[in-house]
C-alpha cells in the first residue's frame, strides 16, 4: 500500500505554544490530504480537506485560525495548531488521497499524539 | 441517527474462530466501502476496497456489501492474536462535492485470545 509519514509523531508543549505537524506522501503524489483528530477509544473525526494549491475546507465547528492547513506542494501538508490549550490534546492523523493509486481512497499517516500541558 | 453504525464491541474471540464485523448506513449515494484496521496508537491501515455491491476475497479476509440492505461485513478466517485491533469501516460516495471524503463507523474492537 501507499506510504504516508508525519512528524513528529509525539509531542508535548507548554499551553499558548503552536505545534506544526507535517504529513508527506512518500511513494505518491497526493492531490487531496484529510486532517482527522480521534480521541481514545472513539472513531476518526474529519477537521478538514486540503486540495493542493488551494485553502483548505474545514469541517463545521472546525476554527480554521486556530488549526492552520498548508498544502503547498503534491507530498506535503502541515497541520499547524496555534495558541495551543490542553483539550487540543489528542491524536491527529492525516491522509492522502491521489488520482494516479490503483485504489482510490485514502491512505492514512501513523498519527501525531499532542500533549498541551 | 448516525449514516454509519457500527457495533463498537468489545469483541473477544478464541484464535481460529471465524470473525464476522458489520456496518450499516442509511446514505444510499455511498458506492465505495472501505475496512480499515487500527491498531493502538497507529494510524488506520486499509484492508480491503470494493466497490458497489459484491464479495471481495483477499487471504484470510472476505469484505461483503448489499447495497440493497444497506449493510456491509467483513469476515476474518482462521483469526489470530495479531488480528487484535480496531475495525473501521468507511464509505464514500462517487463524486460530487463530497469527493473522497470517507464517512466512518465507530470502530469495533476485536481480541483474538490464544
Amino acid at each position: 500500500g501507499a506510504v504516508v509519514s508525519q512528524h513528529p509523531s509525539r509531542v508535548i508543549c507548554k499551553s499558548g505554544t503552536s505545534v506544526k505537524i507535517e504529513c508527506r506522501s512518500l511513494d505518491f503524489q497526493a492531490t487531496t490530504m484529510f486532517w482527522y483528530r480521534q480521541f481514545p477509544k472513539k472513531s476518526l473525526m474529519l477537521m478538514a480537506t486540503s486540495n493542493e494549491g488551494s485553502k483548505a475546507t474545514y469541517e463545521q465547528g472546525v476554527e480554521k485560525d486556530k488549526f492552520l492547513i498548508n498544502h503547498a506542494s503534491l507530498t506535503l501538508s502541515t497541520l499547524t495548531v496555534t495558541s495551543a490549550h490542553p483539550e487540543d490534546s489528542s491524536f491527529y492523523i492525516c491522509s492522502a488521497t491521489g488520482l494516479r493509486r490503483t485504489t482510490d481512497t485514502q491512505y492514512f499517516g501513523p498519527g501525531t499524539r499532542l500533549t498541551v500541558l | 441517527q448516525k449514516e454509519v453504525e457500527q457495533d463498537p464491541g468489545p469483541l473477544s474471540v478464541p484464535e481460529g474462530a471465524i470473525v464476522s464485523l458489520n456496518c450499516t448506513y442509511s446514505n444510499s449515494a455511498f458506492q465505495y466501502f472501505m475496512w480499515y484496521r487500527q491498531y493502538s496508537r497507529k494510524g488506520p491501515e486499509l484492508l480491503m476496497y470494493t466497490y458497489s455491491s459484491g464479495n471481495k476475497e483477499d487471504g484470510r479476509f472476505t469484505a461483503q456489501v448489499d447495497k440493497s440492505s444497506k449493510y456491509i461485513s467483513l469476515f476474518i478466517r482462521d483469526s489470530q492474536p495479531s488480528d487484535s485491533a480496531t475495525y473501521l469501516c468507511a464509505m464514500r460516495e462517487a463524486g460530487g462535492t463530497s469527493y473522497g471524503k470517507l464517512t466512518f463507523g465507530q470502530g469495533t474492537i476485536l481480541t483474538v485470545h490464544p
